[in-house]
């Protein structure tokens, strides 16, 4: 069975201090690994695909990169509109579900 | 805004009884994906529809079942509902070659 980890299930940042999430997984074969943003009562908002290893993806500030075991989010300079749940979600080539991880809950603060 | 549409948005009821959630893919989107959201267990994926079939099932309880209709809309019908069931329901469609999962903004129900 497919599983996620993340960490730090909470962070507390200032303004314009860098940080990472950490979205630790096991799976079968990896299919793809997927980042959302998740806002309080709203649907996640997808972010990023990565694919295989070594693959970074990038937004505004937001990057996105990928090892055999482990994913990376890395949040340079937060705003506070950066103030959000960030999930982690895996696809394996046995099926077409997401397994996702409890997510990490980040406040950014003025 | 993703394109995928869910009502209703707010969903309140008695234990015992019975509702139905409703979910509009994106334009073109022929899966469907239905997944439930409570505080304590994340998301969790519940049933896959891809054009009116079944294709896969998650950790759906005997009392929920599903269907998509011709016109590719789903619902997610819920029944005999417990005071455990209440959570936000999804619906994500993917589509056109990708597998990406876009969702929708979500149905919040609750039981009392």
């Amino acid at each position: 069975e497919d599983q996620v980890t993340q960490s730090p299930e909470a962070l507390r940042l200032q303004e314009g201090e860098s940080s990472s999430l950490n979205c630790s997984y096991t799976v079968s074969g990896l299919r793809g690994l997927f980042w959302y943003r998740q806002d309080p009562g709203k649907g996640p908002e997808f972010l990023f695909t990565l694919y295989s290893a070594g693959e970074e993806k990038e937004k505004e500030r937001l990057k996105a990169t990928l090892t055999k075991k482990e994913s990376f989010l890395h949040i340079t300079a937060p705003k506070p509109e950066d103030s959000a749940t960030y999930l982690c979600a895996v696809r394996d080539y046995g099926n077409n579900r997401l397994a996702f991880g409890k997510g990490n809950q980040v406040v950014v603060i003025p | 805004d993703s394109g995928v549409t869910q009502t209703p948005k707010h969903l309140i009821t008695a234990t015992g009884q019975r509702v139905t959630l409703r979910c509009s893919p994106r334009s073109g989107d022929l899966s469907v994906y239905w997944y439930q959201q409570s505080l304590d267990q994340g998301l969790q994926f519940l049933i896959q529809y891809y054009n009116g079939e079944e294709r896969a099932k998650g950790n759906i309880l005997e009392r929920f079942s599903a269907q998509q209709f011709p016109d590719l809309h789903s619902e997610l019908n819920l029944s005999s509902l417990e005071l455990g069931d209440s959570a936000l329901y999804f619906c994500a469609s993917t589509g056109g070659g990708t597998d990406t999962q876009y969702f929708g903004p979500g149905t919040r129900l609750t039981v009392l």
